[in-house]
């Protein structure tokens, strides 16, 4: 096991709503980065924190944001919820940026309805 | 722009045979290589990465990447193929120079080993 863990596993959620989907590091990582992947793709980069701070930031519009707490799990927040949003997301921590291979948790599959 | 290319979609290979899963990129200065399984309804494992120094790279479960810097490209290789080697297999690439050093992935090649 990769000692990230994400929750929910699961989540329906009608359009227009709000979600929040929470990450826990593997212990000693302080870098966490959240992913979409949509069924069938690769996962395409939302963003990444380290040390609490916003470090790199993908093609996502501002209704997804994002927070890392003092002990380095995470929050990504999804506002006024489209149906093209549905997908897995996927959380990855590694110890430090740079060349270090990224854990991932199993994911939060959100379904928007 | 920059870009990972996995040109198959789907391979297939009888179980004992040897497996290739390719990978092309388009990264400007010498980026670093990384391969990920994932299994059905699981997330991403690392299987393994090249950095620099011999082009072989081994990892887990078997599996070996070769890099080639002239041919752009770091293929996934396996010496003998097991059923339990089906899953999806992405390829990732992370550039060493320029303002983006995220990871950018493949769309992902789909293994399927046949007993």
């Amino acid at each position: 096991e990769t000692g990230v863990t994400q929750s929910p596993t699961h989540l329906i959620k009608t359009r227009g709503q709000q979600v929040t989907l929470r990450c826990s590091s593997q212990s000693g990582h302080n870098t966490v980065s959240w992913y979409q992947q949509a069924l069938g793709q690769g996962p395409q980069f939302i963003f990444q924190y380290y040390r609490e701070e916003e470090n790199g930031r993908g093609n996502f519009p501002p209704r997804f944001s994002g927070l890392q707490f003092p002990n380095y799990s995470s929050e990504l927040n999804v506002n006024a919820l489209e149906l093209d949003d549905s997908a897995l997301y996927l959380c990855a921590s590694s110890p430090r940026q740079g060349i270090n291979e990224q854990y991932f948790g199993p994911g939060t599959r959100l379904t928007v309805t | 722009a920059q870009s990972v290319a996995q040109p198959e979609d789907q391979v297939n290979v009888a179980e004992g045979n040897p497996l290739t899963v390719k990978c092309t990129y388009s990264v400007s200065g010498n980026p670093y290589l990384f391969w990920y399984v994932q299994y059905p309804n699981r997330g991403l494992q690392f299987l393994l990465k090249y950095i620099t120094g011999d082009n072989l790279v081994k990892g887990s479960y078997g599996f070996e990447a070769e890099f080639n810097k002239s041919q752009t490209s770091f293929h996934l290789k396996k010496p003998s193929a097991l059923v339990s080697d089906s899953a999806l297999y992405f390829c990732a690439v992370r550039p060493n120079a320029g303002n983006n050093r995220k990871l950018i992935w493949g769309l992902g090649t789909s293994l399927a080993v046949n007993p």
